[in-house]
């Protein structure tokens, strides 16, 4: 079953615009994970955040997370073209489990 | 720099065949998982293994089966491949004591599977 269902499914921005992607899921949660995936490629970690932090830092990306509402955001600052892929949030339920992903947003950046 | 290498990035097969997809990791993980990846579904967990000769069922076991004799590669099995496996096949693995606390995975490069 999907646990993290990524909202919108699909964003269009101009390059230097901000791009925020979000994410809920259902039950409690260990950590919560942003990848990104580049078109027919494989996933590559972005960044983590803990149940216990409500926001994290890493370079042009900002996370947050609510654990009230089971929900997190990604926030791409100055968006480039480069940044154009599709962004996966996955849930840990512990922290050695399995992760289970949502669906993702295609975000493309236009020059 | 490849860390995790699928050893097959397209394949095409015929409805019935036997098909081996690869998966090799250098980074001495104790965890390997194999996924799948559709449009609409995102990526769903077919099987894992958290140590050599262990296997764990995952959400869509169904049609698979998975081989773990060396730690460092992970195989997926379709004893007989249907058309409803036409997939990208991804392959990860993650260490089992993570600094982070937490279960990062790393990605190979996926296998698209064409069955028909």
């Amino acid at each position: 079953s999907q646990q993290g269902e990524e909202d919108p499914q699909a964003l269009s921005i101009q390059e230097g615009e901000n791009a925020t992607m979000n994410c809920s899921y259902k039950t409690s949660i260990n950590n919560l994970q942003w990848y990104r995936q580049n078109s027919g490629r494989g996933l590559v970690h972005l960044i983590l955040i803990r149940s216990n932090e409500r926001e994290k830092h890493s370079g042009r990306l900002r996370v947050t997370l609510d654990t009230s509402k089971k929900s997190s955001s990604l926030l791409i600052t100055a968006s480039r073209a480069a940044d154009t892929a599709s962004y996966f949030c996955a849930t840990g339920e512990t922290s050695g489990s399995r992760l289970t992903f949502g669906e993702g947003t295609q975000l493309t950046v236009n020059p | 720099d490849v860390k995790v290498t699928q050893s097959s990035r397209y394949l095409v097969k015929r409805t019935g065949e036997k098909v081996f997809l690869e998966c090799v990791q250098d980074m001495d993980h104790e965890n390997m998982f194999w996924y799948r990846q559709d449009p609409g579904l995102g990526l769903r967990l077919i099987y894992f293994s958290y140590d050599v000769k262990m296997k764990e069922k995952g959400d869509i076991p169904e049609g698979y089966s998975v081989s773990r004799e060396k730690k460092e590669r992970f195989s997926l099995i379709l004893e007989s491949a249907s058309t409803n496996q036409t997939s990208m096949y991804l392959c990860a693995s993650s260490p089992r004591m993570s600094r982070v606390g937490a279960n990062v995975l790393t990605f190979g490069a996926g296998s698209r599977l064409t069955v028909l």
